[in-house]
């Protein structure tokens, strides 16, 4: 029943290594989100999926690679990880495409940390 | 450009304490603006919202109303509980999905 949700939970990895983090959700929305959330709980969109178009894309290192296969799911894939990428990663969820007043649904974040 | 700006915490307040949130933001145009709540180790709910100005956003005792003189949104609840431990982000959207968030404001409740 979970709305929003996210693999894996917890992610622990190498400096170098390649990692992927999955989303899906079940409310039938048709745009999704990435919210990076650094250690000092700030948080900062990275990219936005309408309907498997990306539509907003923030200023993020081309390592990092989004990709949606349908408007239910937005994966998230990192190359060459490195200590800086170590957050927690929020997906997210909304009607509509490019609307200010719908509100998003957060998945539980995935922890990302990098060695 | 976009912002919010949120009082600095941690924030301990005794049970059945008044709670104030500070938030300001600012914007052009007339954004939607949220407050969301993390509890430990979880993702963000939406606590309410409030998408023009003069609107009142309420949800589980918790208010804030969208003040556009001041350019605020004020996070308040009469009696807070344990149970309402967890961080609280202001947020606005004004450019079409895009949520801007203020850097959060922990809260701590003690019995």
């Amino acid at each position: 029943d979970t709305a929003v949700s996210q693999t894996p939970k917890y992610l622990v990895t190498q400096m170098g290594n390649d990692k992927s983090i999955k989303c899906e959700q079940n409310l039938g929305h048709d745009t999704m989100y990435w919210y990076k959330q650094d250690s000092k709980k700030f948080l900062k969109i990275m990219f936005s999926y309408n309907n498997k178009e990306l539509i907003i894309n923030e200023t993020v290192p081309n390592r990092f690679s989004p990709k949606s296969p349908d408007k239910a799911h937005l994966n998230l894939h990192i190359n060459s990880l490195e200590l800086g990428d170590s957050a927690v990663y929020f997906c997210a969820s909304s009607q509509g495409r490019l609307s200010s007043s719908y509100e998003q649904y957060f998945g539980p974040g995935t922890r990302l940390t990098v060695t | 450009g976009n912002s919010v700006t949120q009082m600095e915490g941690p924030v301990t307040l005794s049970e059945e304490a008044f709670l104030t949130i500070n938030c300001t933001y600012t914007a052009t145009g007339y954004p939607s603006l949220f407050w969301y709540v993390q509890y430990p180790g979880e993702g963000l709910q939406l606590l309410l919202k409030a998408t023009k100005a003069d609107d009142k956003g309420s949800n589980k005792g918790f208010e804030a109303t969208y003040r556009k003189e001041t350019t605020s949104f004020h996070l308040e609840k009469g009696s807070v509980q344990v149970s309402d431990s967890a961080v609280y982000f202001c947020a606005l959207n004004n450019q079409g999905g895009k949520l801007i968030f203020g850097q959060g404001t922990e809260l701590s409740v003690k019995p």
